[in-house]
């Protein structure tokens, strides 16, 4: 089953600009994932921050987690036209290492 | 990296056929590998896990006699979508945990497969 959403389901922007994503899930979890995936292609794993973690760098993305709320964030700076792809939240609280994601932010970002 | 492929890419079959998918870890051993199903601009959906030489568990509302999933070896699993019919219609994508990156909450995930069914 389907536990996180995420917001907006739609982002447009300029290049260069910002865009932050937002995830939230419903039950406890040990680790949260974002994955970018490309019209059509696979997933790629951008960053895993742990329950115990707060916020976590790479590179142009920064990641958040707030365990009180249930949420995290994905902030993608200085955006590029080829960040432009769906990106989804991940959770472990499937157990046994699956995985279950959100809905997915779709994201353009116009040149 | 870990690198996961899956093949073929791309299929089109006709209603009634039956269709093999192979995932297949390439640099790893991979002892679970998940398949997932994912409708045009929707999310990924778990369909089911499989670890290597035990059957597969499957999730809740995936038929099982109708995907049958086949972990032989530690570097390939199989899903088989039987008597297909165009509601099957989706990409499927599998994803394998094991060694290579020494994380149990990691997953690699293969390029997925594009089924389409007349």
């Amino acid at each position: 089953s389907q536990q996180g959403e995420e917001d907006p389901q739609a982002l447009s922007i300029q290049e260069g600009e910002n865009a932050t994503m937002n995830c939230s899930y419903k039950t406890s979890i040990n680790n949260l994932q974002w994955y970018r995936q490309n019209s059509g292609r696979g997933l790629v794993h951008l960053i895993l921050i742990r329950s115990n973690e707060r916020e976590k760098h790479s590179g142009r993305l920064r990641v958040t987690l707030d365990t009180s709320k249930k949420s995290s964030s994905l902030l993608i700076t200085a955006s590029r036209a080829a960040d432009t792809a769906s990106y989804f939240c991940a959770t472990d609280a499937g157990g046994g290492g699956k995985l279950i994601f959100g809905q997915g932010t779709e994201l353009s970002v116009k040149p | 990296g870990a690198v996961v492929s899956q093949h073929p890419s791309r299929v089109i079959c006709k209603s009634g056929t039956s269709v093999k998918i192979e995932c297949r870890s390439l640099d790893f051993q991979a002892t679970t590998m998940f398949w997932y199903r994912q409708f045009p601009k929707q999310s990924l959906m778990l369909m089911a896990t499989s670890n290597e030489g035990s059957k597969a568990t499957y999730e809740q509302g995936v038929e099982k006699d109708k995907f049958l999933i086949n972990h032989a070896s530690l570097t390939l699993s199989t899903l088989t979508v039987t008597s297909a019919h165009p509601e099957d219609s989706s990409f499927y994508i599998c994803s394998a945990s094991g060694l290579a990156g020494g994380l149990t909450y990691e997953q690699y995930f293969g390029p997925g497969t594009r089924l389409t069914v007349t």
